[in-house]
């Protein structure tokens, strides 16, 4: 069974520096997509970046972008410049690119943004 | 507005009481999903369906019980409510075989079991 792990339940940073979320998976599928979603107090899930497993070039959306470590099985989110506004919990996810197509996630990262 | 809705947006639900959360999609995605959000636990698949008529279980189906007569509503229902199914609720869906097949969430239901 695929699974995804946070090991950093709670992250700050200051504002304007850059910060990065950690999230290791367990799979033995080669062909996959991973996704970071972010979770404001609003509590809607959003869609922050996702990353293909075939592509080794690592996705990048504005001011986030990941670190995509395929033979590690390891997907870091990298924010930069951060900004109030990405104060939230971020969850890694993880699932496969055929059949049935759940996704699995992580415990969440709470990250706190210091004025 | 295009997405995805839930109803009730919250609820205090006696032990015992059958419930039955709503979910409605307006994008025309062929597969949906049902996930409960736990503190330390992130979200878990309940069920799920690829396409109306079919319905699958995920990791955590007990005590859930869900239909799909037609492609926008995914009800799902708790036949007898016990103290362990109080959570935060998401419907999802996405478009099985399109680019990514982004899964959009809904709002959330929050759920209280007494």
């Amino acid at each position: 069974a695929q699974t995804v792990t946070q090991s950093q339940p709670e992250m700050s940073v200051q504002e304007a520096e850059t910060v990065t979320l950690s999230c290791t998976y367990d799979t033995s599928e080669s062909d996959y997509y991973l996704f970071w979603y972010k979770q404001p107090p609003s509590r809607q899930m959003i869609l922050v970046i996702r990353q293909e497993a075939y592509k080794q070039q690592n996705a990048t959306e504005n001011r986030f972008s990941v670190n995509f470590q395929k033979a590690a099985k390891s997907f870091s989110l990298k924010i930069s410049d951060s900004q109030l506004g990405d104060a939230a919990m971020y969850f890694c996810a993880y699932r496969i690119n055929f059949g049935n197509e759940k996704l699995t996630f992580g415990t969440g990262t709470r990250l706190t943004i210091i004025p | 507005i295009a997405g995805i809705t839930q109803a009730p947006t919250s609820q205090i639900l006696a032990a015992g009481r059958r419930m039955t959360l709503r979910c409605t999609q307006d994008m025309r995605h062929n597969a949906m999903y049902w996930y409960r959000q736990d503190l330390g636990l992130g979200l878990r698949l309940i069920h799920y369906s690829n396409t109306a008529g079919t319905t699958g279980k995920g990791e955590v189906p007990d005590g859930y019980s869900v239909s799909r007569a037609n492609t926008d509503d995914f009800p799902l229902t708790l036949a007898s409510a016990v103290p362990s199914q109080t959570s935060v609720y998401f419907c999802a869906s996405s478009d099985r075989g399109g680019s990514y097949n982004e899964q959009f969430f809904g709002p959330g239901t929050r759920l209280t079991v007494l």
